[in-house]
């Protein structure tokens, strides 16, 4: 069966610092990967997707970036983190190509910025 | 674009109460339909589905029927318990053909049930 595991489950970056989050997805090849952002009380903003190694589309302008290094790994980064970067981060998959299949999620990494 | 409208929460019911909690949507073609539910802490998980008109989703006693002429997918439960409480986001799939699964969220109804 397929998972998913994402790291670390909770951190706390001062302002200005670095950021890398991890994703990665066993048990399925090829997968569509997904970031998806919620801020305290709101609901989900998609902030990068990738259907392949090295091909990333952001959907928001802003100081994240995402890579995809191998087939199933995914990572989130900042060269200097804001105080608006505070959040719930998930990462997601779903099957290759197919608009049908619903997005399997992970537990998050709960962002604090200070 | 797509988009996703929600009933505002936070909504309270006590234990074996009826649950309705609305989602409509505006699409262009013809959207896949989702709830999904995140318990405190936790990621999304999928709750249910539909993916055409008329098609009623249904799992651990919740129910949504995909309504194409009121471009809604609600969900209800007939009798709630106090494990059902959560937020619950309603979502439809984008069918550009280079986007895979993206999905547009609503804003989530949090949802509490009292014993």
């Amino acid at each position: 069966s397929q998972t998913i595991h994402q790291w670390p489950a909770t951190l706390v970056q001062p302002v200005g610092s670095p950021l890398s989050l991890e994703c990665t997805v066993e048990g399925t090849s090829n997968p569509n990967l997904y970031w998806y952002r919620q801020a305290a009380g709101r609901g989900l903003q998609l902030l990068f997707y990738s259907v392949g190694i090295g091909q990333i589309s952001s959907e928001v302008p802003q100081n994240l970036s995402a890579s995809r290094p191998q087939d199933r790994q995914f990572i989130l980064s900042s060269k200097k983190l804001l105080l608006s970067d505070s959040g719930f981060y998930l990462c997601a998959w779903s099957p290759f190509s197919s608009y049908n299949s619903p997005l399997h999620f992970g537990n998050g990494t709960r962002l604090t910025v200070t | 674009g797509d988009s996703v409208t929600q009933m505002e929460g936070p909504v309270t019911l006590s234990e074996e109460a009826f649950l309705t909690i609305n989602c409509t949507y505006t699409a262009t073609g013809y959207p896949s339909l989702f709830w999904y539910v995140q318990y405190p802490g936790e990621g999304l998980q999928l709750l249910l589905k539909a993916t055409k008109a008329d098609d009623k989703g249904s799992n651990k006693g919740f129910e949504a029927t995909y309504r194409k002429e009121t471009t809604s997918f609600h969900l209800e439960k007939g009798s709630v318990q106090v494990s059902d409480s959560a937020v619950y986001f309603c979502a439809l799939s984008d069918r550009r053909e280079t986007s895979g699964s993206r999905l547009t969220f609503g804003e989530g109804t949090q949802l509490t049930v009292n014993p």
